[in-house]
């Protein structure tokens, strides 16, 4: 069964730092990784999608991807209070990359 | 984007009862999905459907079913709920772009006394 790890936190981190979150996987063919956030009492919606190796940014963000490590994170550079939230991590969870497996998620809290 | 719709925010049933949750997402797409959020043990997928009356069994399917008789809406059934089934149950729906974003409703907090 495909598992993705990720640190429960808190991460805490001062406004205006760079906020890193990271995230493992068990299942080498792995194609495309996807970060959620969810604020709390919400639900999850989509920051960032990842398929290549490298970096990709959007804005404050940046995911990384290494395959060969089975490792994918997030940067959030200039952190502010509204980042505060949980992200999650997921992978699809079968061929068709219909449904997602999601990580436990990593809570966030920037402080001000 | 998809829109997700539950129909029930917040639930409080009795052990035993028959439970549906309803889900209705407004685009014409296929995919659509349960899934169940705990404090601890994160997003886990119940069950998930491609088509109309298709349907596939996610990682914790025990205690569940789901019905799928047209496109826009996917429900989940507790045949007998048990007290091991208060939740927040979530349901998403695929968007049409090649991303594999999923849109989530905005749950559905069940209670088994």
């Amino acid at each position: 069964q495909k598992e993705v790890e990720q640190n429960s936190g808190p991460l805490s981190v001062p406004e205006g730092a760079i906020a890193s979150l990271n995230c493992t996987y068990s299942d080498r063919g792995s194609q495309s990784f996807f970060w959620y956030r969810q604020y709390s009492g919400k639900s999850p919606e989509l920051i960032m999608f990842i398929y290549s190796n490298g970096d990709k940014e959007d804005g404050r963000f940046t995911a990384q991807l290494n395959k060969a490590s089975q490792y994918v994170s997030l940067l959030i550079r200039d952190s502010q209070p509204s980042d505060s939230a949980t992200y999650l991590c997921a992978v699809p969870a079968n061929q068709a990359g219909t449904a997602l497996i999601f990580g436990k998620g990593t809570t966030l809290s920037v402080s001000s | 984007d998809v829109k997700v719709t539950q129909s029930s925010r917040y639930l409080v049933k009795r052990t035993g009862e028959k439970v549906f949750l309803e889900c209705v997402q407004d685009m014409d797409h296929e995919n659509m999905f349960w899934y169940r959020q705990d404090p601890g043990l994160g997003l886990r997928l119940i069950y998930f459907s491609y088509d109309v009356k298709m349907k596939e069994k996610g990682d914790i399917p025990e205690g569940y079913s789901v019905s799928r008789e047209k496109k826009e809406r996917f429900s989940l059934i507790l045949e007998s709920a048990s007290t091991n089934q208060t939740s927040m149950y979530l349901c998403a729906g695929r968007g049409q772009g090649n991303t594999g974003e999923l849109f989530f409703g905005e749950g559905s907090r069940l209670t088994v006394l």
